[in-house]
């Protein structure tokens, strides 16, 4: 079955510089969600998208953005990266109704150097 | 705002003991339920969930009881392998299209042959 494609697995920038994470929803998934997990912590909701519109904001800093393309991919896009944002980024899809249950990549792990 | 305890860890157990991690969570309404586990270095993977009250959520010989009076949702096993050594993810939903997943801290358990 399809899964939740995230890429890039291992991404290592420098501070200061941009980075760009990419997700793909399962098929049919109208709703992607952005999470942020720091070592040995719980992930953190960073925002959400629903058909394309963002439909939560959680604990995004301003440097980053993010956005759904009409194929329902999206981005997350870190600017002014700092030694602090390295983590664990993951990205997960729903068919918006939750019931079903939230699928998520393997993640990208980000280091600032 | 909703929120999910999860007992501390880390738990270490020895093969074929008896596994239990708490759970409780505050919510306003009915939310759905959710335990997921992740192995190292690896992403989250749904492990059961549960919709309404008194749903039993199972897999993997994995249970979990929704109990609404307790506002808890414990995660019990009966035999743990050394393979179940994880971390594992207590979460919540609003029951709402495109709603975020809350997630406890985690609990990180080591199963010692």
């Amino acid at each position: 079955a399809a899964g939740v494609i995230q890429s890039p697995r291992h991404l290592i920038k420098e501070k200061r510089e941009t980075a760009t994470l990419k997700c793909y929803p399962i098929p049919r998934h109208d709703t992607v969600y952005w999470y942020q997990q720091g070592p040995g912590q719980d992930p953190q909701f960073l925002i959400s998208f629903y058909e394309k519109m963002q439909s939560d904001k959680g604990s995004i800093p301003d440097r980053f953005s993010a956005q759904q393309f009409s194929d329902y991919h999206s981005e997350l896009n870190m600017s002014s990266l700092e030694l602090g944002d390295s983590a664990l980024y993951f990205c997960a899809s729903s068919p918006g109704e939750v019931v079903y249950g939230y699928t998520f990549g393997s993640g990208t792990r980000l280091t600032v150097v | 705002g909703n929120s999910v305890t999860q007992m501390e860890g880390p738990v270490t157990l020895s093969e074929e003991a008896f596994l239990t991690i708490n759970c409780t969570y505050t919510a306003t309404g009915y939310p759905s339920l959710f335990w997921y586990v992740q192995y190292p270095g690896e992403g989250l993977q749904l492990l059961l969930k549960a919709t309404k009250a008194d749903d039993k959520g199972s897999n993997k010989g994995f249970e979990a009881t929704y109990r609404k009076e307790t506002t808890s949702f414990h995660l019990e096993k009966g035999s743990v392998q050394v393979s179940d050594s994880a971390v594992y993810f207590c979460a919540l939903s609003a029951v709402l299209r495109a709603q975020k997943l809350v997630f406890g801290q985690g609990t990180r358990l080591t199963i010692n042959p």
